[in-house]
């Protein structure tokens, strides 16, 4: 049963609208979460991430909001642009402790029209 | 600055046979890590390094071995390989002691195909 989830496989949005991609997760003991963004043939990229003590973190353009009660957490990202189309991990791990523990979901893949 | 490398960039093997990847970072990290990607499942990770010398099991370790001789070398070996090892495998590297806190930075990835 995967504990992180990404129940898009993908999407597609304009140009300069918002895109928000969605999280969920199943083991409340998680209190740290992290997205990567990957492009083809490279490796992911650390994008942003928060800690549980905090319900959003922004950077820039991207702003991921954690709905603890929910278990979920979506990244928001305005304005989109098309070097955003990338394909997405959501990622939890129970503390900061220890880099082992992280679960990474499937993927969301982001496509940005013109 | 290279950060991570990846060798080679894609494989076939023949199932049976040994294989080592290798991953080489340049940037002191403490932190060592190999991860495989398989459609509609993720990253996982296989196993890691948090230091030179020592090394652990991640989610996803039967099959493969790592070694750790020093900071910047971290191979993965199939020792046998069997077909549901084709995967896209990265190396990834975190400095500090590989706290999930610590940016962990990824290498371009080998897609290895087992037949």
């Amino acid at each position: 049963d995967q504990q992180v989830k990404q129940n898009s496989p993908s999407l597609s949005v304009q140009e300069g609208r918002i895109s928000i991609l969605n999280c969920d997760y199943t083991n409340s003991m998680f209190d740290y979460f992290l997205w990567y963004k990957k492009y083809p043939a490279e490796g992911p990229t650390f994008l942003i991430s928060i800690s549980s003590i905090k319900d959003k973190n922004e950077d820039g353009r991207f702003t991921v909001f954690l709905n603890k009660s929910a278990k979920h957490l979506s990244l928001h990202i305005v304005p989109s642009q098309p070097g955003d189309s990338a394909v997405y991990f959501c990622a939890a791990t129970p503390g900061y402790s220890s880099a082992s523990k992280i679960i990474f979901g499937s993927g969301t893949r982001l496509s940005i029209r013109p | 600055i290279a950060g991570i490398t990846q060798a080679p960039t894609s494989q076939i093997l023949a199932a049976g046979r040994r294989m080592t990847l290798r991953c080489t970072q340049d940037m002191r990290h403490n932190a060592m890590y190999w991860y495989r990607q398989d459609l509609g499942l993720g990253l996982r990770l296989i196993h890691y390094s948090n230091t030179a010398g020592t090394t652990g099991k991640g989610e996803v370790p039967d099959g493969y071995s790592v070694s750790r001789a020093n900071t910047d070398d971290f191979p993965l070996t199939l020792a046998s390989a069997v077909p549901s090892q084709t995967s896209v495998y990265f190396c990834a590297s975190s400095d500090s002691g590989g706290g999930a806190s610590d940016t962990q930075y990824f290498g371009p990835g080998t897609r290895l195909t087992v037949l």
